[in-house]
């Protein structure tokens, strides 16, 4: 099966850079994704990675190691908007499941 | 900017009834899925449906559970006889490739709540 490990919580600055952190362990593994949920929404595509290395949006980063089976997000220049849960996400077991992280949320201070 | 929609936004339910929660995922997308998500929890795969059938589905969708695509656009999910433990959001969502290489695009939720 899948398991995935995030921090439950992380507070940070606005303006900051803040990364959250993801542990997997999965039976069959294609890539790793990470969303965005705000409360009371819907998951929102942030990043994803198949390869190892570190995918670049904006002020998002994602970065993947396959053989430490980690991966991080990484937010920059943070603003109050980013307030939000955090979840990676990876497909594997199958081309067609996606097994969600238990989130992280983030506040985002002044 | 082309988006899922999912009805009704809200059902509230008695235990023991049928359910039938709708979805259009974007028109172009070939795989569609059903998540559900428990108050407070992580989003939880149901079910990927792809060329008309069910291609992978998860512990949680027994045979309580059911999909369909009744027509070219709405892709349904069926609870035959609803729980208490069924109250959740339920998330659809669609991409245009296989969900191991592809972004999944997700609707607003339909809030179950089975009292």
């Amino acid at each position: 099966g899948q398991s995935l490990e995030q921090p439950s919580e992380v507070t940070a600055v606005e303006g900051a850079i803040v990364q959250i952190n993801c542990t997997y362990q999965t039976s069959g593994f294609y890539g790793l994704s990470w969303y965005q949920q705000h409360d009371g929404g819907a998951p929102t595509f942030l990043s994803y990675n198949a390869l190892d290395g570190l995918e670049e949006t904006g002020r998002f980063s994602s970065f993947l190691s396959r053989s430490d089976s980690y991966g991080y997000l990484l937010l920059q220049e943070l603003q109050m908007k980013d307030s939000a849960s955090y979840f990676c996400a990876v497909s594997g077991g199958g081309h067609q499941k996606v097994t969600f992280g238990t989130g992280t949320k983030l506040q985002v201070i002044p | 900017e082309p988006e899922v929609t999912q009805t009704p936004s809200h059902q509230v339910t008695q235990m023991g009834q049928e359910v039938i929660l709708r979805c259009v995922p974007i028109s172009n997308h070939l795989y569609f899925y059903w998540y559900r998500q428990i108050l407070g929890q992580k989003v939880e795969f149901l079910v990927s449906f792809y060329n008309n059938e069910i291609s992978e589905k998860s512990e949680i969708f027994d045979d309580q559970f059911s999909v369909e695509r009744p027509d070219g656009s709405n892709f349904t999910l069926k609870i035959r006889s609803t729980k208490l433990e069924d109250s959740a959001m339920y998330f659809c969502a669609s991409s245009v490739d296989r969900a191991s290489t592809d972004t999944q695009y997700f609707g607003p939720g339909t809030r179950l709540t089975v009292l």
